[in-house]
């Protein structure tokens, strides 16, 4: 079965740091991989997906993700943090058995200013 | 422009009444989830549909139950509510293809007292 992990549950930064965000996941196909992102009293929105194209996937509001098959990981990452990005940010993996989602523990970013 | 809506936005009920969450979308999707989202857990999947008249359970469903008679529709009943049950429940939807993403409703809050 499919599994997503996401390290660590808090990840802080200073406003214009790097922003480095770890997804890993297990699965016996090829997966479909995506990252939600969650501001607060809201719904997730969709900032970016993986469906076996580019391994390097780019997506809304400057963040993008790097499909590293040997390393099962999918980690999202952002040059430069805007206190904006303050959110709690969800992987998640799609079901080899139909199209639901398996999510990772999400991990809340914060940005210091 | 389509969307998808939930209602109510904040319900507080007492043990053991049956309640009603909507679900409605107009993106003439397929494929409608229900999860919800409580701290340390991400988001479990209730309830699942592929279609009119196709209900699925997902890896929380005990208490809940779904119906899907239109495209558009898909209301999740508590049965019987419980205080475990006090959540933020979001609903979701997706075309058919596994590496659609699902769109997400705002979500309703509930608490059973």
């Amino acid at each position: 079965a499919q599994s997503v992990t996401q390290l660590g549950s808090h990840v802080s930064v200073s406003e214009g740091a790097l922003v480095l965000l770890r997804c890993n996941y297990s699965s016996s196909v090829p997966p479909y991989l995506f990252w939600y992102v969650q501001y607060p009293n809201q719904g997730l929105q969709l900032l970016l997906k993986y469906t076996s194209a580019a391994t390097l996937v780019k997506g809304i509001n400057g963040f993008e993700a790097e499909f590293k098959k040997s390393e099962t990981s999918f980690h999202l990452t952002k040059p430069s943090a805007h206190m904006s990005d303050a959110a709690e940010y969800f992987c998640a993996v799609v079901d080899n058995q139909g199209g639901k989602l398996i999510f990772g523990q999400g991990t809340e970013l914060s940005v210091k200013p | 422009d389509a969307e998808i809506t939930q209602s109510p936005r904040h319900k507080i009920t007492e043990t053991g009444r049956q309640v009603t969450l909507a679900c409605h979308q107009t993106w003439n999707h397929n494929n409608m989830f229900w999860y919800r989202q409580d701290l340390g857990h991400g988001l479990r999947l209730i309830h699942y549909s592929y279609g009119v008249q196709d209900t699925n359970k997902g890896e929380v469903s005990d208490g809940y139950s779904v119906s899907r008679s239109n495209t558009e529709d898909l209301p999740l009943t508590l049965e019987s509510a419980a205080s475990s049950q006090t959540s933020v429940y979001f609903c979701a939807s997706s075309e058919s293809g596994q590496g659609d993403e699902q769109y997400f409703g705002p979500g309703t809050r509930l608490t059973v007292t």
